[in-house]
């Protein structure tokens, strides 16, 4: 067990409908990390946010945003859902946000869209 | 833009047999960090390696971090069952970005 807190596991929903995604860090972690993985694919940096503050963007598509409040849980929305969105989606929490630091993988939350 | 690629992208192996994944970098990193994702697992952190040249071990996993900063090696010696998985070196871009190799899978034979 990591820490890192995902909800939900599983998500399953219509092209062109919302959804958000959960993520509670481990405790004393300031910096979330939200990454996509496709099937057979590799860990796509989506965004990174530090202590409520957006840090750096990936290649996260205009229909995704994501937010970090203030008890520093951060929640991935993404809208106008297409079947290429169906994929796995990683949170992952560090305690600083600088080069170095080791981050902590949830277990993901897998979404569906059909 | 920043581009962490790795080869092999799978490798199947006899039990016993070594292994090695490759990773590099198209720019020189600050550090790398390895991964190891089970299959309907999630990441999980290995190591970090900081200086140039630098090698760590870990029992039967030997990690190198290239001279230049730019590429990077796991090597697994006499593989069993429980190495499978994906292996996946990362980066820092700019400090607050850590992008990810593309990965290879490895899978053992018994």
């Amino acid at each position: 067990d990591s820490g890192v807190t995902q909800t939900p596991k599983h998500l399953i929903t219509a092209t062109g409908q919302r959804v958000t995604l959960r993520c509670s860090p481990r405790s004393g972690d300031l910096s979330v990390y939200w990454y996509q993985q496709s099937l057979d694919q590799g860990l796509q940096f989506l965004i990174h946010y530090y202590n409520g503050e957006e840090r750096a963007k990936g290649n996260i598509l205009e229909r995704f945003s994501a937010q970090q409040f203030p008890d520093l849980h951060s929640e991935l929305n993404l809208s106008s859902l297409e079947l290429g969105d169906s994929a796995l989606y990683f949170c992952a929490s560090s305690v600083g946000s600088h080069s170095g630091n080791t981050i902590y993988f949830g277990e993901g939350s897998w979404l569906t869209v059909v | 833009g920043q581009q962490v690629m790795q080869i092999p992208q799978y490798q199947h192996v006899q039990e016993g047999e070594d292994f090695t994944t490759y990773c590099n970098s198209s720019t020189t990193l600050s550090n790398i960090q390895w991964y190891k994702q089970r299959p309907g697992g999630h990441p999980v952190f290995l190591i970090q390696l900081v200086k140039s040249g630098e090698v760590k071990k870990q029992k039967r996993l030997t990690f190198q971090f290239g001279e230049a900063k730019k590429n990077s090696s796991l090597h697994i010696t006499a593989t069993q069952t429980t190495d499978v998985g994906t292996y996946f070196c990362a980066g820092y871009v700019n400090t607050d970005k850590l992008i990810f190799g593309t990965g290879t899978r490895l899978q053992v034979f018994p």
